[in-house]
C-alpha cells in the first residue's frame, strides 16, 4: 500500500546535537512538507518542497534544514540552533495539482534530553 | 492577519446524534476548505475537501457545507459512534495548483459517548 513512512517514531536529542527525522513517499506525490505540531497550537509549516531539488522556507525555517535529493524523500534536520526542538514533527505529501488532500506520516515526537 | 477559528470547547455527545463542527475564517478567500481528523499521537487524515463554489459535499456519514458569505464551514457527522472520537482540523487552501501551503485551525475534539 502507499504512504508515507516517518522514521524513528521517538528520538531523543542532547543539546547541541543535530538529529534528522526521515521522511518517505511511494504515493509517487511532487509536493512534500515539514510540520511542528505543540500543545494548543496549529500545524506550523517547516519547510516545503514542489519538486526534487527544490524547496522553500515555511513560517518557522529557522534553526531547520532540508534535501530533496529524490522524489521520495524529505529528511529535516533539527539543529542545535533550534532553541526549543522538543515537539511532534508530522511530514506530509500531496499531488502538485489543485484540489488534492494532504496524506501525512505517523509522525515523530522529537525530546531534548 | 488570515485567521482560522474552531470550536475551542470539546464536543460532547451521545452515540447515534449528528455531531457539527464549525470552522469560521476571516481576511482570506479560499478556493478550497478541507477537513482532517487526527488521533493523539497520530498524523492527520484527511476525510473531505470543499471547493468554493461548492455549497456542500457528503461521503458516507460525513457532510460539510461551505458558506463563503458567512466564512463559514460545517462540519456534520450523521449517526455518530465512540469510534469518531477524535480531534477534528480545518484547513483553507488558498493558491491550489500553486504553491499549494495550507492554514491550519486548532482543531475541536469530539468525544461520542456510548
Amino acid at each position: 500500500d502507499g504512504g508515507i513512512t516517518q522514521s524513528p517514531k521517538y528520538l531523543f536529542r542532547k543539546e547541541g546535537q543535530n538529529v534528522t527525522l526521515s521522511c518517505e513517499q511511494n504515493l509517487n506525490h511532487d509536493a512534500m512538507y515539514w510540520y511542528r505540531q505543540d500543545p494548543g497550537q496549529g500545524l506550523r509549516l517547516i519547510y516545503y518542497s514542489q519538486i526534487v531539488n527544490d524547496f522553500q522556507k515555511g513560517d518557522i525555517a529557522e534553526g531547520y534544514s532540508v534535501s530533496r535529493e529524490k522524489k521520495e524523500s524529505f529528511p529535516l534536520t533539527v539543529t542545535s540552533a533550534q532553541k526549543n526542538p522538543t515537539a511532534f514533527y508530522l511530514c506530509a505529501s500531496t499531488d502538485s495539482g489543485p484540489a488534492y488532500g494532504y496524506t501525512f506520516g505517523s509522525g515523530t515526537r522529537l525530546t531534548v534530553v | 492577519s488570515q485567521k482560522i477559528e474552531q470550536n475551542s470547547e470539546a464536543l460532547n455527545i451521545q452515540e447515534g446524534k449528528t455531531a457539527t463542527l464549525t470552522c469560521n475564517y476571516t481576511n482570506y478567500s479560499p478556493a478550497y476548505l478541507q477537513w482532517y481528523r487526527q488521533d493523539p499521537g497520530r498524523g492527520p487524515v484527511f476525510l473531505l475537501l470543499i471547493r468554493e463554489n461548492e455549497k456542500e459535499k457528503r461521503k458516507e456519514r460525513l457532510k460539510v457545507t461551505f458558506d463563503t458569505t458567512l466564512k463559514q464551514s460545517l462540519f456534520h457527522i450523521t449517526a455518530s459512534q465512540p469510534a469518531d472520537s477524535a480531534t477534528y482540523l480545518c484547513a483553507l487552501d488558498g493558491d491550489a495548483g500553486n504553491n499549494r501551503k495550507l492554514i491550519w485551525g486548532l482543531g475541536t475534539s469530539l468525544a461520542v459517548n456510548p
